[in-house]
This record gives C-alpha cells, sequence and structure tokens, in this order.
C-alpha cells in the first residue's frame, strides 16, 4: 500500500518553463488537496478537489491549474514557473467523511526556479 | 474557521515529558482538534484527533478542557526522533478543506 506518491521528487525549472506534478493516491480518497511550504513556513493550500471532475481554489491559487480527471490522480501545473514559485510542494489527501479523518501527505516535490 | 496560537519553539531532553498547549479561543461546537507531526524532508504526519476530555493512543495524548479553547498535546518520554514540527488544526466538516497549517511548533529534544 503506496499512500500518497509524488513524481518527481526534485525538479530544477528556468523561469517561463512549464511542467506538472503528479500525485497519485491508492486508498481511493475522495478529497486531495495541493499544498506549499516554504522555508521555515506552514503549509498553505493551494487547491484542492472534492471529487473527481471537481476542483476549487484554496489560499495562493496564483499562478497554478490543476486537474482531477480520475479519481486517484490531482495534477498540478505551473504554466510560466516563476522563482517565486519555488518551494517544497505537498500532496494530500482525505476520504469524505463527516468525522474529520485526518489527511495523508506525500512526501513532497521540491521545487527550483532559477 | 477558529484561529489557532501555539508557541513557536520548544527545547526538552531525551526521556522528559513535553506538553504542547494550543490556544483555539473562538471554536466552533462541531470543531475537532487535530495534531500533525512534520520531520525535515518529510510530509505532516496525523498523531491525534479530539472532541472534548481526554484521547490517548501509543504516540501521544490529547487534552481538552471543557471551555474547548485550548488544548494540550503530551509526548510522553521523548527520544532524539521526536524533533520535528507540530501542528495543531480546528475545524470541522464541511468547511475543514480551509483548514490551515500555521507554523506550528518546532520541537527539538536533545541528548
Amino acid at each position: 500500500n503506496a499512500g500518497v506518491t509524488q513524481t518527481p521528487k526534485f525538479r530544477v525549472l528556468k523561469t517561463g518553463q512549464s511542467m506538472t506534478l503528479l500525485c497519485a493516491q491508492d486508498m481511493n480518497h475522495e478529497y486531495m488537496y495541493w499544498y506549499r511550504q516554504d522555508p521555515g513556513m506552514g503549509l498553505r493550500l493551494i487547491h484542492y478537489s472534492v471529487g473527481e471532475g471537481t476542483t476549487a481554489k484554496g489560499e495562493v491559487p496564483d499562478g497554478y491549474n490543476v486537474s482531477r480527471l480520475k479519481k486517484q490522480n490531482f495534477l498540478l501545473g505551473l504554466e510560466s514557473a516563476a522563482p517565486s514559485q519555488t518551494s517544497v510542494y505537498f500532496c494530500a489527501s482525505r476520504p469524505w467523511d463527516i468525522h474529520n479523518q485526518p489527511q495523508h501527505f506525500g512526501d513532497g516535490t521540491r521545487l527550483s526556479i532559477l | 474557521l477558529a484561529k489557532t496560537t501555539q508557541p513557536i519553539s520548544m527545547d526538552s531532553y531525551e526521556g522528559q515529558e513535553v506538553n504542547i498547549t494550543c490556544s483555539h479561543n473562538n471554536i466552533a461546537t462541531n470543531d475537532y482538534i487535530t495534531w500533525y507531526q512534520q520531520f525535515p524532508s518529510q510530509g505532516p504526519r496525523f498523531i491525534i484527533q479530539g472532541y472534548k476530555t481526554k484521547v490517548t493512543n501509543e504516540v501521544a495524548s490529547l487534552f481538552i478542557p471543557a471551555d474547548r479553547k485550548s488544548s494540550t498535546l503530551s509526548l510522553p518520554r521523548v527520544s532524539l526522533s521526536d524533533t520535528a514540527v507540530y501542528y495543531c488544526l480546528v475545524g470541522a466538516y464541511p468547511n475543514d478543506y480551509k483548514l490551515s497549517f500555521g507554523a506550528g511548533t518546532t520541537v527539538t529534544v536533545r541528548a
């Protein structure tokens, strides 16, 4: 049981380049999230999804797009990377449940924009 | 969502008990209190969750007073491997997707 898997683990981009980060979960969870974490700071929510085919903006959505074409995958895209997007990106998932099931996190993607 | 306040950092020694208090004065009736742990270069990991009174598992205990305006995470007999950042989150379905991980509390355990 792999849980939440993020690919790639590391990536260096040049300003203006585009790329897609992949998050895959094998727990059949309905909810999926993308966060970014900057040095010495907590996690900030970028986008989230409450089910296949649906996405919504979080706290810091500008410069990012997402897609949830399959229940198990949540993609985060950077159309034109900027140095301000240098960060560690975490994906998380959790089941739909009114009793507040906790989130399960991947180990992150470390992205540097030069 | 309830705003939370927790200490920025705490130092301890191996074998001691560490207690981290989180303040959440405007907690709502349906809100749960959830704690996560994050090691360097890893994603956060769920530790414990509670609604009221005391909850205990194999890793930690969570104490919640009757007014629920604060909560205390207790880590018994810490070891060097407990050095991590600990986050307190307060919220409830259906708005829990808005939960915010603040800066957390950095706990450093020394030999």
